[in-house]
């Protein structure tokens, strides 16, 4: 059973490009969080997704970010008109059900950086 | 606000010591707290989970307590190994709503 996989694992864009990054759930898991990290800081909650649903979006910037869970296929975190402040490093994580008492599943994160 | 604040930032151990780390939150009420292990460039891997009503928390070599009256957490790893060298990080999850908040962490270092 595969862990949760991201790629690319590493993302250089210029300012004002698009940045994707995917995220594929371990099997069975239908719930999916998006975390960013910023240099020397923790973890911080952006958006939960269960598949076509947005659940939880309360930690995403109001512009330029857009997440997706579709039926079939990956998550993807959408970053459009990158700006250095977006370097950093995005982590999904994934877990079968969507309560506190479910693990989560980290996966090996997406390197942003913008140039 | 909610916070859950780490200490020491770093810390430097040798091999076959002890160590303990400290964490302090403000999340009330929660639902669980959570310690995880970070190696570098990689995601965090779950180490421990402690509901508000329990106290105490092993896995292996690593235990974690929990102090709801004073919102205090440790982790007490025994017998360092080299590959225990990581940043291990305090998250809370609280009660309402689904975002984990997260410390800063604790970076470990073991050496031989």
């Amino acid at each position: 059973n595969a862990g949760v996989m991201q790629n690319p694992r590493h993302l250089v864009r210029r300012r004002g490009q698009e940045a994707r990054l995917r995220c594929s759930p371990m099997k069975g898991h239908s719930h999916v969080y998006w975390y960013r990290q910023l240099p020397e800081e923790g973890l911080k909650f952006m958006v939960y997704l269960q598949k076509e649903n947005i659940i939880d979006e309360s930690g995403m910037p109001k512009e330029r970010f857009s997440a997706e869970f579709p039926k079939e296929g990956p998550s993807i975190l959408r970053i459009q008109q990158v700006v250095r402040g977006d370097s950093a490093a995005y982590f999904c994580a994934s877990s079968p059900g969507g309560g506190p008492s479910y693990e989560q599943y980290f996966g090996p994160g997406t390197r942003l950086t913008v140039t | 606000k909610n916070q859950v604040e780490q200490s020491p930032q770093s810390l430097i151990i040798l091999e076959g010591k002890n160590c303990t780390l400290q964490c302090n939150y403000t999340v009330s009420p929660f639902s669980n707290l959570r310690w995880y292990k970070q190696d570098t460039g990689r995601g965090p891997v779950s180490l421990t989970i402690m509901t508000f009503s329990e106290n105490t928390k092993s896995n292996g070599r690593y235990t974690a307590t929990l102090d709801a009256d004073t919102k205090q957490s440790s982790l007490h790893i025994t017998a360092s190994q080299l590959s225990d060298s990581a940043s291990y990080i305090c998250v809370v999850h609280p009660q309402a709503g689904t975002a984990l908040i997260f410390g800063k962490g604790t970076t470990l270092s073991v050496s031989s």
